[in-house]
């Protein structure tokens, strides 16, 4: 079966552009999570995905965050306007269930770097 | 809250020596614990997990043990190989069990192995 895919694979940009993420998981995976890792410091979550719906956006860093589903298959994350702390990189993973018995399967990450 | 800490890399090692990487945690009643490793070029990977206290956590020759007196999750591995170079990520999944795939990493250690 493929993979959870990201594209694009790395992305530079300049502070004040927009930036449009792309995800697109297992298929038949229904939970999708979008987390990220900046400066080599700790991947952190941002939000969650069931379907189509957001079901805990609680890490999202503020509103120039914007993830979408629609359909419930892949999914995006547009930053607008980009800053440079957004830099880093931006890992998709997707599972079957949401239990921790259900195991999270990783995309290669998206390496933003904003100038 | 929730945290994780493991210890700063690089490691650094010649190939057959013995692998020890510190991962320690702070959380509220019973999480999971999972050792993600992160390969050049690829997305994480489910390394082991361990989901109550004294559990052993193993595969392909790493093991972890969870302690929960220590608050403690180290990852060892007897003879490592070249192969083994990557950055491996300690992270927990706060309880209840049902809410298992918001996870929580640490910073992530890179491992180096020389032949």
């Amino acid at each position: 079966e493929a993979g959870v895919t990201q594209f694009p694979s790395h992305s530079v940009i300049e502070k004040g552009q927009t930036v449009t993420l792309r995800c697109d998981p297992i298929s038949g995976h229904d939970n999708l999570y979008w987390y990220r890792r900046v400066m080599g410091k700790e991947i952190k979550f941002l939000l969650h995905f069931v379907k189509e719906s957001k079901q805990d956006e609680s890490g999202m860093p503020n509103n120039r965050f914007l993830a979408e589903r629609t359909g419930g298959t892949y999914s995006t994350l547009k930053v607008q306007p980009a800053e440079l702390e957004d830099s880093g990189v931006y890992f998709c993973a997707s599972s079957l269930s949401d239990s921790s018995n259900s195991p999270l399967h990783f995309g290669n990450g998206t390496r933003l770097t904003v100038t | 809250g929730n945290s994780v800490t493991q210890m700063e890399g690089p490691v650094t090692l010649s190939e057959e020596a013995f692998l020890t990487i510190n991962c320690t945690y702070t959380a509220t009643g019973y999480p999971s614990l999972f050792w993600y490793v992160q390969y050049p070029g690829e997305g994480l990977q489910l390394l082991l997990k361990a989901t109550k206290a004294d559990d052993k956590g193993s595969n392909k020759g790493f093991e972890a043990t969870y302690r929960k007196e220590t608050t403690s999750f180290h990852l060892e591995k007897g003879s490592v190989q070249v192969s083994d170079s990557a950055v491996y990520f300690c992270a927990l999944s706060p309880a209840p069990m049902e809410y298992g795939n918001k996870l929580v990493f640490g910073a992530g250690t890179i491992l180096r192995v020389k032949s």
